[in-house]
């Protein structure tokens, strides 16, 4: 089976501007997570989303959005960038019995 | 919510010698812990995992061992090879499906030749 890919890959971006992740996840889960990691804070959790409904919702300003196509690919957005925003954009897929499967990540840069 | 304590932050060892890397848990509801490896440039992944209902799992030159009653569990590396040098996570929840993973953040483990 294809792993969990995510595009683009890098971005580079203007504070003030918006901007998109998408995932897509293994074939078969149902359910995408996705995670911001910067140094020193570890694996931030975002949002969950499943069957295309948002099942979980991490600390993160509404800023943050995502949603899911009846595919199960995923998409995040992220509005009004700030410098803080740069960080690596993970997402992960689930199949049952909560294991996760990362994707290589989009590492977003905000100048 | 869960909270997942990791320590320590930076280990080295060298090569052929253990390294143990610890979680504390707060949530006593948690039944599924991961462990996952991160390299340099690259995505977690997923390299042991245990579910409440053991004490220990191994594969290989990994094992996890968990103590629910402590809420603790921990990562054991046997005879580290310079390839296990990498930031690994530990992470916790509850397993049925609707809550996230919570991760540690991270250790940092350098094995020295």
């Amino acid at each position: 089976k294809a792993g969990v890919t995510q595009t683009p890959r890098y971005l580079i971006k203007t504070r003030g501007q918006q901007v998109t992740l998408s995932c897509s996840p293994i074939s078969g889960h149902r359910s995408v997570s996705w995670y911001q990691q910067t140094p020193g804070q570890g694996l931030q959790f975002l949002f969950e989303y499943f069957s295309e409904t948002q099942r979980n919702k991490g600390n993160f300003p509404g800023r943050f959005s995502g949603r899911q196509f009846s595919n199960s690919r995923s998409e995040m957005n992220v509005s009004t960038l700030e410098l803080g925003d740069s960080a690596l954009y993970l997402c992960a897929s689930t199949r049952g019995q909560g294991e996760q499967y990362f994707g290589p990540g989009t590492r977003l840069t905000v100048t | 919510g869960e909270n997942v304590e990791q320590h320590p932050s930076t280990l080295s060892v060298q090569e052929g010698d253990s390294a143990v890397i610890k979680c504390t848990y707060s949530d006593s509801a948690s039944n599924y812990f991961p462990w996952y490896k991160q390299e340099l440039g690259k995505r977690p992944q997923l390299i042991i995992d245990i579910r409440s209902n053991v004490g220990e799992k191994k594969d290989q030159r990994i094992a996890v061992t968990l103590n629910k009653t402590a809420k603790h569990f921990s990562l054991h590396i046997t005879e580290t090879q310079p390839e296990d040098s990498a930031v690994y996570f530990c992470a916790a929840s509850r397993d049925s499906g609707n809550t996230p993973l919570v991760f540690g953040k991270g250790t940092r483990l350098s094995v020295i030749a």
